[in-house]
């Protein structure tokens, strides 16, 4: 069964300094697909960073990018030159790519706090 | 651009009570799927819906239950709710064959007395 562990259930960074948040899955899908969402105290969940698991080169998105090692099955969030807004809770998702196409079912992980400290 | 919105924003219900809640998905969207996130948790999967049809479905009892209009605009509904079922209930709109990218809605809070 697919499963997502993330180990870090709080963190804290200065501002302006790089942090990582860890993630590490479980599938015996060839296909797969990676997210990470942030979910601030409104409770939207916010779209930050997508890998497919054939893409070559880990994926980045300003601050935001994905330190992709696919054997050890893991998936960290690396963000650069934190800002205060970026206090939120932060979870790493999967989605199985079938051959009918992309579905709506993600599998999420518990989440890791992120709080910046000015 | 208009992006997910769901209603009501919150509510409180008593034990064996039904509730409904409402979602419209993004512009251009036709596929929402519903979850649940209890608090402090990641949020689970309910189901999918695309073209007014149940697509694909979590472990969740048959108590919970949706539907979908030509609008594209999907409820779900909660029968005889249980303080279990107290929870954040978001609803992600996505567009069938696209890139697979999820939006989501704010959420409906919900807590069962």
């Amino acid at each position: 069964a697919q499963k997502i562990t993330q180990t870090q259930p709080g963190m804290f960074v200065q501002e302006k300094e790089a942090v990582t948040l860890d993630c590490t899955y479980d599938t015996s899908d060839p296909s797969y697909g990676l997210f990470w969402y942030k979910q601030p105290s409104s409770g939207e969940m916010i779209f930050l960073i997508y890998q497919g698991s054939y893409d070559q080169q880990n994926a980045t998105e300003g601050r935001y990018s994905l330190n992709f090692q696919k054997a050890r099955k893991s998936a960290n969030l690396v963000i650069s030159a934190s800002q205060l807004g970026d206090s939120a809770m932060y979870f790493c998702a999967m989605r199985e790519i079938s051959s009918s196409g992309n579905t709506g079912k993600l599998i999420f992980g518990q989440g890791t706090t992120l709080q910046v400290k000015p | 651009d208009a992006g997910v919105t769901q209603s009501p924003t919150h509510l409180i219900k008593t034990r064996g009570q039904q509730v409904t809640l409402r979602c419209s998905p993004k512009s251009g969207h036709d596929t929402v799927s519903w979850y649940q996130q209890a608090l402090g948790q990641g949020p689970q999967f309910i189901f999918q819906y695309y073209e007014e049809e149940e697509r694909q479905r979590g472990n969740f009892p048959d108590r919970f239950s949706g539907h979908q209009f030509p609008n594209y605009s999907s409820e779900l509904n909660v029968n005889a709710l249980l303080l279990g079922d107290s929870a954040l209930y978001l609803c992600a709109s996505s567009l069938a064959g696209g890139t697979g990218e999820l939006f989501f809605g704010e959420g409906s809070r919900l807590t069962v007395l």
